[in-house]
């Protein structure tokens, strides 16, 4: 069973520019989430991803977007970038039933300068 | 809406002493709880899941927690401490959202592990 996996591990981009996240999920999950973990602080749900559609957000503002692909393999774009977007960004899937647990990766780590 | 609350942002135990991760949480709804394990520079492991089978929940690498309605808790346990414990520690309430589950995480427990 291979687990979730994220590009890459690292990042480093300057205010302003645009930066795309990747993510695979686990094997036979078909829900993909995307979580932002700022420095001390715990994950904050950025959205989910069902049927290649986003299926809730949370309080993000639109530059952050994404995408799901038919193979479950996920995006997250985040546009004009912001020195408060440096963080560490999880993905994480999930079977779509009540009570499923979330599987994380390992995580991207966005720096902005 | 659901939230969580983590009472102690760091926790320092000795080696074979016990481990106690208090987690309180609000929920309209009869809650999922989890709690998750963050070595450094990774991501999240699931420790265990609360889901209404069992108030008293094992999980992995010797940990347990316990589902207490009446006071809102879903306290960690593990009897005795070990050197592999250090991590951070997140609880965290999930509800049906949309097709999946949405997390509400805690702010954090950090573990330090005294020889």
């Amino acid at each position: 069973e291979t687990g979730v996996t994220q590009s890459p591990t690292h990042l480093i981009k300057t205010r302003g520019q645009q930066v795309t996240l990747r993510c695979s999920s686990q094997s036979g999950h078909n829900t993909v989430s995307w979580y932002q973990q700022a420095l001390g602080q715990g994950p904050q749900f950025i959205f989910q991803y069902y049927r290649e559609e986003e299926n809730g957000r949370g309080n993000f503002p639109p530059r952050f977007s994404g995408l799901q692909f038919p193979n479950y393999s996920s995006e997250l774009n985040v546009n004009a970038l912001e020195l408060d977007d440096s963080a560490l960004y999880l993905c994480a899937s999930s079977l779509a039933a009540q009570g499923s647990p979330l599987h994380f990766g390992n995580g991207t780590r966005l720096t902005v300068t | 809406a659901q939230s969580v609350t983590q009472l102690g942002s760091h926790v320092s135990v000795s080696e074979g002493a016990l481990v106690l991760l208090r987690c309180n949480y609000s929920s309209s709804v009869p809650p999922y709880l989890f709690w998750y394990v963050q070595y450094p520079n990774q991501g999240l492991q699931l420790l265990l899941k609360y889901t209404s089978a069992a108030t008293l929940v094992k999980g992995i690498n010797g940990f347990e927690a316990e589902f207490k309605k009446s006071e809102t808790s879903f306290h960690l346990t593990k009897p005795s401490a070990h050197m592999s414990d250090a991590a951070e520690y997140f609880c965290a309430v999930s509800v049906l959202f949309g097709a999946g589950n949405k997390l509400t995480f805690g702010g954090g427990t950090r573990v330090l592990v005294k020889p």
